[in-house]
């Protein structure tokens, strides 16, 4: 199975501040990675499939980049609302894994 | 809109068995695969079972392997059998694409139902 690691798994962050996640697979998985945001209580929300494209309705201050092994989710000022867990995953094949998540906590 | 609504957790003793349903509305359920992801309590997602639009490709989590079944008629089901302590968890509904479920992520989720095994 490909196994995604996550670095952070938390960090503390404040409103404006430019907030970068990395995702790091235990194989090549060319562009075939998704990002998601959960909430407390919630269910997880797409936010970036095919490790760059922004669905839509997500804030443009979200991006994602990266192929091969290494991926980042970047967001460029981050806002009061986007205080999350934020969870990546492999879409190359089965068993379809994620990577064991990044809280993002206000500082 | 996409609806998904998970029924059928409830609280189990090990061994026993469990069938969850995910009851589908917003879009064209005979063409998409539909998946299950769970969350154990503060913990993180895992994958555990995907079917395709045409229920011909199925897989499922080692850790379920021989004990769950995905399955869909016109709702999503997953057939739980000789339950475990660490299959406690948060079991989500999640639609995948039109194509192969393999390759999937998940635009749309269920709120959860909630499976906990315990004596």
């Amino acid at each position: 199975a490909i196994q995604l690691t996550q670095s952070p798994s938390s960090l503390s962050a404040s409103v404006g501040d430019r907030v970068t996640i990395t995702c790091r697979a235990s194989q090549d998985i060319r562009s075939s990675l998704a990002w998601y945001q959960q909430k407390p209580g919630k269910p997880p929300s797409l936010l970036i499939e095919d490790a760059s494209s922004l669905q839509g309705g997500v804030p443009s201050r979200f991006s994602g980049s990266g192929s091969g092994t290494n991926f980042t989710l970047t967001i460029s000022s981050l806002q009061p609302d986007d205080f999350a867990t934020y969870y990546c995953q492999q879409c190359k094949n089965y068993p379809l894994t994620f990577g064991g998540g990044t809280k993002v906590e206000i500082k | 809109e996409v609806q998904l609504v998970e029924s059928g957790g409830e609280l189990v003793p090990p061994g026993r068995s469990l069938k969850l349903s995910c009851a589908a509305s917003g879009f064209r359920f005979d063409d998409y695969a539909m998946h299950w992801v769970r969350q154990a309590p503060g913990k993180g997602l895992e994958w555990v079972a995907g079917i395709s639009w045409n229920s011909l490709s199925r897989g499922h989590a080692d850790s379920v392997k021989g004990r769950f079944t995905i399955s869909r008629d016109s709702s999503l089901h997953l057939q739980m059998n000789n339950l475990k302590i660490e299959d406690t968890a948060l079991y989500y509904c999640a639609k995948g694409g039109d194509g192969d479920p393999q390759v999937d992520s998940f635009d749309s989720w269920g709120q959860g139902t909630l499976v906990v095994v315990s004596s």
